[in-house]
């Protein structure tokens, strides 16, 4: 049973314009979410994190919302750049639990096209 | 944020052989969690490794056959016991606190003949 979903494995964006990765949880206990960048041949590095208390969180060009009511979040790039192609793994974490541990989507693949 | 050292960052091992992948933090961490991606796949969690005690495997792991140490708090290690083709796999070790996000090692690239 998946608990973290990302019902697109694949996108295609022109440069310039906006990405959005979209991210379903299952849940309800999932109170820290994370996004994940991760090139060929390299491990997943952090990109942004928004905790269950806020809706937005932005750092330059990606901002995170979250949309606590339908378990879904989403992360936009603005402007994308070609440099932004790479898999997105969304994950989530229920930090208030005594078992912290953090569970990933399936990942979506951002093409940025020149 | 931490800083992971993975290694080997690659192998290609003969089946049935035992294989042992370190992880160093570069400073202390709370959690520290071993990964499997398989080909076209997604990261999979095997265990979290807690400090002092046993680690806490997921559905489908079992201590046999992927045992875990971790003796403090910036160090973790996974063995991928007994080997067969089907454990060809790329296998990562993350660390890290909520507070300040979790980073991953670069990876160990396992490749079993």
């Amino acid at each position: 049973d998946q608990q973290v979903k990302q019902n697109s494995p694949s996108l295609s964006v022109q440069e310039g314009r906006i990405s959005i990765l979209n991210c379903d949880y299952t849940n309800s206990m999932f109170d820290y979410f994370l996004w994940y960048k991760k090139y060929p041949a390299e491990g997943p590095t952090f990109l942004i994190s928004i905790s269950s208390i806020k809706d937005k969180n932005e750092d330059g060009r990606f901002t995170v919302f979250l949309n606590k009511s339908a378990k879904h979040l989403s992360l936009h790039i603005v402007p994308s750049q070609p440099g932004d192609s790479a898999v997105y793994f969304c994950a989530a974490s229920a930090v208030e639990t005594s078992y912290d541990k953090v569970i990933f989507g399936p990942g979506t693949s951002l093409s940025v096209i020149p | 944020s931490a800083v992971i050292s993975q290694k080997p960052s690659r192998d290609i091992c003969q089946r049935g052989t035992s294989l042992t992948i370190q992880c160093q933090v570069d400073s202390q961490v709370t959690m520290m969690f071993w990964y499997r991606q398989q080909p076209g796949q997604s990261l999979t969690l095997i265990a979290t490794a807690n400090q002092g005690s046993e680690a806490t495997y997921e559905s489908g792991f079992v201590i046999d056959k992927f045992p875990i140490s971790r003796p403090n708090l910036t160090f973790s290690t996974l063995t991928v016991s007994n080997m067969s083709p089907e454990d060809s796999s790329i296998y990562l070790c993350s660390g890290g606190t909520e507070a300040n996000g979790y980073t991953f090692g670069s990876g160990t690239r396992l490749t079993v003949v």
